[in-house]
């Protein structure tokens, strides 16, 4: 079985800030996927990173990073700098071994001017 | 246009009625889901499909079914409509050579009153 915790609901902030998004997963399977999608308020589903097991290296992505820490099975998603289009429902999600995608229940970002 | 599309956008319907949500792709992937977005709840798949013969349940299948009428096209039909059926639906699909990534639809929103 596969589970994935978002443990934060709703996370507000004021535009410039930095804000981390959590993202705790649980698999037996030593290869799996992690994704973070993003749904803005016009509701379509955009693919944000992928990042297989055997590479725990951080990716940064111009104001976009992924922190992916096997020891905590955690795969958490900071935006730095935030601006107001950044809020959105962001999705992490996990697929290990011949399983479908499991999603978490998502994080609603509200970033204010 | 988009790789995944997904007929109606929006439809509102009584209960009882039977209702049917299409899609088709031209990204020439042979896996195809159907997930149903709730607020709160996330992403939770109804149905999957592999190839052309084969189609699975998914978490939450009871109340709808499906079928595969081709590689590109994927239906999903409520045989019965509830209101508790009300929610945003995702069709997606995915590359069976790749780490499993999907490739979303646009949603159909879907109210039955």
């Amino acid at each position: 079985a596969q589970k994935v915790t978002q443990a934060q609901t709703e996370i507000s902030v004021v535009e410039k800030e930095d804000v981390t998004l959590d993202c705790v997963y649980e698999t037996r399977d030593t290869t799996y996927y992690l994704f973070w999608y993003k749904q803005p308020p016009s509701g379509e589903l955009v693919f944000l990173i992928r990042r297989n097991s055997f590479d725990e290296q951080n990716e940064i992505s111009g104001r976009y990073s992924w922190n992916f820490q096997k020891s905590t099975s955690s795969f958490n998603f900071t935006i730095t700098a935030s601006q107001v289009v950044d809020s959105a429902v962001y999705f992490c999600a996990l697929r290990s071994g011949y399983s479908t995608l499991t999603f978490g229940k998502g994080t609603m970002l509200l970033v204010s001017p | 246009d988009a790789d995944v599309t997904q007929t109606p956008r929006n439809r509102i319907t009584k209960t009882g009625k039977r209702i049917m949500l299409e899609c088709s792709q031209t990204k020439g992937h042979d896996r195809m889901y159907w997930y149903r977005q709730d607020p709160g709840l996330g992403l939770r798949l109804i149905y999957y499909s592999f190839d052309v013969k084969d189609i699975n349940k998914g978490e939450i299948s009871d109340g709808y079914s499906v079928s595969r009428q081709a590689q590109a096209k994927f239906s999903l039909s409520l045989e019965s409509a509830i209101p508790n059926q009300t929610a945003l639906y995702f069709c997606a699909t995915s590359d069976p050579r790749g780490p499993g990534e999907l490739f979303f639809g646009e949603g159909s929103r879907l109210t039955v009153l």
